[in-house]
């Protein structure tokens, strides 16, 4: 059990569907992230939420659209997706945001994503 | 923006060897460098911060030192074991006061038995 659970664990989407991936962390955390891990290529940072407050933004198409109701859940909203947005999504949360403190990420087991 | 290297092919140890893992920076020094383990299916967990004045850190059979001359840290793992097998995640923050930490592609430890 890590603090953080993501779900589904698999999603299998064609490209004109409309889906959401949950995260939801246990922690007390105030900070939370979406990144997306492809084959071969590092953890690519997405979207970061500091007290609900989306503060980074890196560059991500708008066929993913982020929500933060509140420091314990998020959610990543995808819709007309391409092929090559297949990945392992991942969340994450920490105490604080990098920005400010050193504290490590605890992630969530990923969302295995497939888009047909 | 912060680039990382990592080796990015499968090192092959034999079991109770000490297993040496390298990451290298570019650009700035970052204050601080943290080290994760990645199991196949699973997300990546923390297992080391050092801070950019700390020469070395240790924890039960790992270890970390940062050279910030070098822009280089190295991870040591003593007495390695097969359950030791995963991928080896190093990771800094992105910099420019932005939110988030710049991951690199990682490197993929086998521990033979």
């Amino acid at each position: 059990e890590t603090g953080v659970t993501q779900t589904p664990r698999h999603l299998v989407m064609g490209m004109t569907n409309k889906k959401s991936l949950k995260c939801e962390q246990h922690l007390g955390h105030n900070a939370m992230y979406w990144y997306k891990q492809s084959a071969k290529k590092p953890l690519e940072l997405m979207f970061v939420y500091n007290f609900k407050e989306q503060t980074e933004n890196n560059s991500v198409p708008s066929r993913f659209s982020p929500e933060c109701p509140n420091s314990s859940h998020l959610f990543l909203h995808l819709h007309t997706l391409q092929p090559e947005d297949s990945a392992l999504y991942l969340c994450a949360s920490s105490p604080f945001g990098q920005g400010n403190n050193n504290s490590p990420l605890h992630f969530g087991n990923g969302t295995r994503l497939t888009v047909t | 923006s912060q680039k990382i290297e990592q080796n990015s092919e499968a090192l092959n140890i034999q079991e109770g060897k000490t297993a040496t893992l390298t990451c290298n920076y570019t650009n700035y020094s970052p204050a601080y460098l943290q080290w994760y383990r990645q199991d196949p299916g699973r997300g990546p967990v923390f297992l080391l911060l050092i801070r950019e004045n700390e020469k070395e850190k240790r924890k039960e059979r790992l270890k970390v030192t940062f050279d910030t001359t070098l822009k280089q840290s190295l991870f040591h793992i003593t007495a390695s074991q097969p359950a030791d097998s995963a991928t080896y995640l190093c990771a800094l923050p992105s910099g420019g006061g932005a939110d988030g930490l710049t991951f690199g592609k990682g490197t993929h430890l086998i521990i033979q038995p």
